[in-house]
C-alpha cells in the first residue's frame, strides 16, 4: 500500500533553516510526481512545490520561489524540502502528496500525515 | 496569482443534498479535483478530472463542472460527511497548483 511518511518538523527560529524529508513506499517512486503542500493550523491548503519524476522539473508558489528548494533522491525513494530564510507565516502543517501520472494515477492522490514546522522565537 | 473561490460553510440536513462550488478563470481548460479534509486528518481525494470517482468513494460524491464553476455535490449527506472540503486545480500554465479556500460543511 502506499506510504508516505514526513519527518523533520519542529521549532526553529526566524531566520534559520530546515530540511523536511517524505519517505515515500508501496509504489514507483521514480514514476510519480510529487508534491509539498502546507497548512497554516486553523486554516485552509496552500500548495508549495512541485517536482517531476526525474527531478529535472520544479515549480514553486509564489511564497516559496527563492527561498524553499524542492528535490528529490530516487535512489532512495525520498522527497526534501529545502527551507531558508523561515518566516514566522512559513508555520504550517507541511504535507508531501503523490503527483499524477496521465492514464494512471490522478494527482495529489496520496498524502502523507503532515510534519510540524513552527518558526518563532 | 490564481485563485479559486469556494463558499465558507455549505449546512444541510441529514438526507438533502449539498453543493459546493468552485470558481476561476481556468476552470474551463483544467480539470478540478475535490478533497476532503477531517478534523486532524490529511486531506483524502474525493473527484478528479471534474467527474470521476476514486475507488473507495462512496457513490453520493459526484462532480461536475462548467464553464467557470465546478461542483461538488453529495447526495444524500450523511453526518459523518462532516468535513471541510477544498477543489484544487492548475492555472492556464498547468505548471501551478492552487487551492480553493475551503468549504466548511456542516450536516446536522
Amino acid at each position: 500500500q502506499v506510504q508516505l511518511v514526513e519527518s523533520g518538523g519542529g521549532v526553529v527560529q526566524p531566520g534559520r533553516s530546515l530540511r523536511l524529508s517524505c519517505a515515500a513506499s508501496g509504489f514507483t517512486f521514480s514514476l510519480y510526481p510529487m508534491h509539498w503542500v502546507r497548512q497554516i493550523p486553523g486554516k485552509g491548503l496552500d500548495w508549495v512545490a512541485v517536482i517531476s519524476d526525474d527531478g529535472s522539473s520544479k515549480h514553486y508558489a509564489d511564497s516559496a520561489k527563492g527561498r524553499f528548494t524542492i528535490s528529490r533522491d530516487n535512489s532512495k525513494n525520498t522527497l526534501y524540502l529545502q527551507m531558508n530564510s523561515l518566516r514566522p507565516d512559513d508555520t504550517a502543517v507541511y504535507y508531501c502528496a503523490r503527483g499524477g501520472v496521465v492514464g494512471s494515477s490522478p494527482p495529489l492522490d496520496y498524502w502523507g500525515q503532515g510534519t510540524l514546522v513552527t518558526v518563532s522565537s | 496569482s490564481y485563485e479559486l473561490t469556494q463558499p465558507p460553510s455549505v449546512s444541510v440536513s441529514p438526507g438533502q443534498t449539498a453543493r459546493i462550488t468552485c470558481s476561476g478563470d481556468s476552470l474551463p481548460t483544467k480539470y478540478a479535483y475535490w478533497y476532503q479534509q477531517k478534523s486532524g486528518r490529511a486531506p483524502v481525494l474525493v473527484i478528479y478530472e471534474d467527474t470521476k470517482r476514486p475507488s473507495g468513494i462512496p457513490e453520493r460524491f459526484s462532480g461536475s463542472s462548467s464553464g467557470t464553476m465546478a461542483t461538488l455535490t453529495i447526495s444524500g449527506a450523511q453526518v459523518e460527511d462532516e468535513a471541510d472540503y477544498y477543489c484544487c486545480s492548475t492555472d492556464s500554465s498547468g505548471k501551478f497548483w492552487v487551492f480553493g479556500g475551503g468549504t466548511k460543511l456542516t450536516v446536522l
